[in-house]
């Protein structure tokens, strides 16, 4: 099987950088996505890791290292509309199989 | 350029009443997707569509329904609905699983449903 683990909740300063993490356990998969959610919103796409390392969008990063089972979503130049829930997500490669999304971690921006 | 788009926005049911909700496509994508998300749980899988015609059990079908008879829709139905349904309800569709590359799934706004 495979489960995700995030932290509930993160509250950090506007103008800082936070760090989302996700732990998981699956045997394999194709890669780590990330998703934001604004209150009363759609979650939307964020960035996507299929290889370790970092990937860059913006003051948006997303970091993926297979061999620690672990990866991050880092948001620098935090403003208060960053304040969202982010998920990640990862599809693995037994079967024909969807991606299974983490619980989630609400980002709480404060001034 | 509509993209994923959910009918109702809201809805307020009884208790043992049915209903299908409506997840309407443009992007020509072969995956459907129906998630239920609650507060605390995340998104969990109802439901799925690799294209049309077929469909396929997720992490929590219990009690719900599917049909994808033309490619651009998916359909989700509640028989009976129960007071543990109360919830909001995405949909969301890809282009393919994401086996070569990223292919990020695209939701819709939501279907509020309470079920008293």
């Amino acid at each position: 099987g495979q489960s995700l683990e995030q932290p509930s909740e993160v509250t950090a300063v506007e103008g800082a950088i936070v760090q989302i993490n996700c732990t998981y356990q699956t045997s394999g998969f194709y890669g780590l996505s990330w998703y934001q959610q604004h209150d009363g919103g759609a979650p939307t796409f964020l960035s996507y890791n299929a290889l370790d390392g970092l990937e860059e969008t913006g003051r948006f990063s997303s970091f993926l290292s297979r061999s620690d089972s672990y990866g991050y979503l880092l948001l620098q130049e935090l403003q208060m509309k960053d304040s969202a829930s982010y998920f990640c997500a990862v599809r693995a490669y037994s079967g024909n199989t969807p991606l299974v999304f983490g619980k989630g971690t609400r980002l709480s921006v404060i001034a | 350029n509509a993209g994923v788009t959910q009918t109702p926005k809201f809805r307020v049911l009884k208790t043992g009443q049915s209903m299908t909700l409506l997840c309407a496509q443009d992007m020509n994508h072969e995956y459907m997707y129906w998630y239920r998300q609650d507060p605390g749980m995340g998104l969990r899988l109802i439901h799925y569509s690799v294209g049309e015609g077929t469909t396929a059990k997720g992490e929590v079908p219990d009690g719900y329904n599917v049909s994808r008879l033309k490619k651009q829709n998916f359909l989700l139905g509640l028989e009976s609905a129960a007071p543990s349904q109360t919830s909001v309800y995405f949909c969301a569709s890809s282009y393919s699983m994401g086996a070569v590359g990223n292919q990020p799934q695209h939701f819709g706004d939501g279907t509020r449903l309470s079920i008293l």
